[in-house]
């Protein structure tokens, strides 16, 4: 079974610009979470979607968002781009809700200039 | 609040040495799982350990719920286990899947 794939993995934007991120889950996984890392906050939720619908949400600015299509397939985009933003933004998939155990994408690393 | 701390922050060990790695966590939990990361940045499953005890290979992990703890154990380290070792929950007051991550264990395992 294939695992979590992201795209792209690397981006370099300038500030002010807009930026969408792609995140496939594994076959059969409905639940997709977005986090975000970088060296001085660690590793932070950004939101997490089951059922096309959005079910948590971290603490982050309006800036961040992110949907979730009928296959289960997720994009989460940032607009208005700040330096700020430079991280590793990781995709996890997990079966369900509820507990399950989660499997991380390979990352997108967002350069912001 | 809702806290998952990480100990050490950093550990050296000579090749060969064997090792204990904790993780305190401050609540009620339905996931926690245990993640290699690789130099490229990607979070590798070593465990899904909510409670009990667990084994692969040279690595073994235990979670004491009630106590609020989990260890990770790593014998016979090779230079390969190099990396961050990240423990990360879910808590049952939090719902869904959202995951709260400790700080990291850097490890260095040296020849």
């Amino acid at each position: 079974k294939a695992g979590v794939t992201q795209t792209p993995r690397y981006l370099i934007k300038t500030r002010g610009q807009q930026v969408t991120l792609s995140c496939s889950p594994i076959s059969g996984h409905r639940s997709v979470s977005w986090y975000q890392q970088t060296p001085g906050q660690g590793l932070q939720f950004l939101f997490e979607y089951f059922s096309e619908t959005q079910r948590n949400k971290g603490n982050f600015p309006g800036r961040f968002s992110g949907r979730q299509f009928s296959n289960s397939r997720s994009e989460m985009n940032v607009s208005t781009l700040e330096l700020g933003d430079s991280a590793l933004y990781l995709c996890a998939s997990s079966l369900l809700q509820g507990g399950y155990e989660q499997y991380f994408g390979p990352g997108t690393r967002l350069t912001v200039t | 609040g809702i806290q998952v701390e990480q100990s050490p922050p950093d550990l050296i060990l000579q090749e060969g040495a064997n090792s204990t790695l904790r993780c305190n966590f401050s609540d009620s939990v339905n996931n926690l799982q245990w993640f290699h990361q690789n130099p490229w940045g990607q979070l590798i499953n070593l465990f899904y350990i909510p409670s009990g005890t667990k084994q692969n290979g040279r690595l073994s992990a235990t979670t004491v719920a009630t106590e609020r703890y989990s260890l990770l154990y790593i014998s016979s380290s090779q230079t390969t286990d190099s990396g961050v070792y990240f423990c990360a929950v879910a808590f049952v007051k939090a719902a869904g899947n959202k995951l709260t991550f400790g700080g990291g264990t850097r490890v260095l395992v040296k020849p």
